[in-house]
């Protein structure tokens, strides 16, 4: 079936330092989105990616869409601790009935 | 606040036991789906329902099995309860069509195994 990769499953970084987080899928996708989950907490959609080599900001966050749409990017310029989290990158599954979720990348911060 | 309604937020129950989690999609969505996630582990997708109709199956357990109502609201039920059913459960709902959008989540069910 169809697989979303993420790398690397975990980060940590000093407070300030950049961050990003990979993802690659084994399928060309129409779409990618991205989620973060906080600690203790529910996955929040930050984002969709649509078009081919598509790149999104979001104030410190950049998204990018693969050329060949099957990878995508996020990242993090001068992280704060409110950035702590596990961000997920997902896909729709065969038949686009569901959305297939990476690992996830769990970001900690050093303040 | 996502607008997805998840209950109970948390319960303990023994080996073998049955238990019923209970989720009621924002307003207007149709589709439901139901992921688990257990401890540092990600998203695995289990069930999805769409205007009272199952769509998409993902690795469920034969153990495992859901329904969306015509209210729309759905219901998880986990029967034989083993240690490693240990897990949070979320629910999620959209407003369109399957992978392609977005999901809106609740707040989980915390299911804790004994």
């Amino acid at each position: 079936g169809q697989q979303v990769m993420q790398i690397p499953q975990y980060q940590h970084v000093q407070e300030g330092e950049d961050f990003t987080t990979y993802c690659n899928s084994s399928t060309t996708l129409s779409n990618i989105q991205w989620y973060k989950q906080r600690p203790g907490g529910h996955p929040v959609f930050l984002i969709q990616l649509v078009k081919s080599g598509e790149v999104k900001k979001q104030k410190r966050l950049t998204f990018q869409f693969g050329e060949a749409k099957k990878n995508s990017s996020l990242h993090i310029t001068a992280t704060q601790t409110t950035d702590v989290g596990t961000y997920f990158c997902a896909g729709p599954g065969q038949g686009a009935q569901k959305l297939v979720f990476g690992q996830g990348t769990r970001l900690t911060i050093n303040p | 606040d996502s607008g997805v309604t998840q209950t109970p937020k948390h319960l303990i129950t023994a080996t073998g036991q049955r238990v019923t989690l209970r989720c009621s999609p924002r307003s207007g969505d149709l589709s439901v789906y139901w992921y688990q996630q257990s401890l540092d582990q990600g998203l695995q997708f289990l069930i999805q329902y769409y205007n009272g109709e199952e769509r998409a199956k993902g690795n469920i357990l034969e153990r495992f099995s859901a329904q969306q109502f015509p209210d729309l609201h759905s219901e998880l039920n986990l029967s034989s309860l083993e240690l490693g059913d240990s897990a949070l459960y979320f629910c999620a709902s959209n407003s369109g069509w399957g992978g392609n959008s977005p999901l809106h989540f609740g707040n989980g069910t915390r299911l804790t195994v004994t």
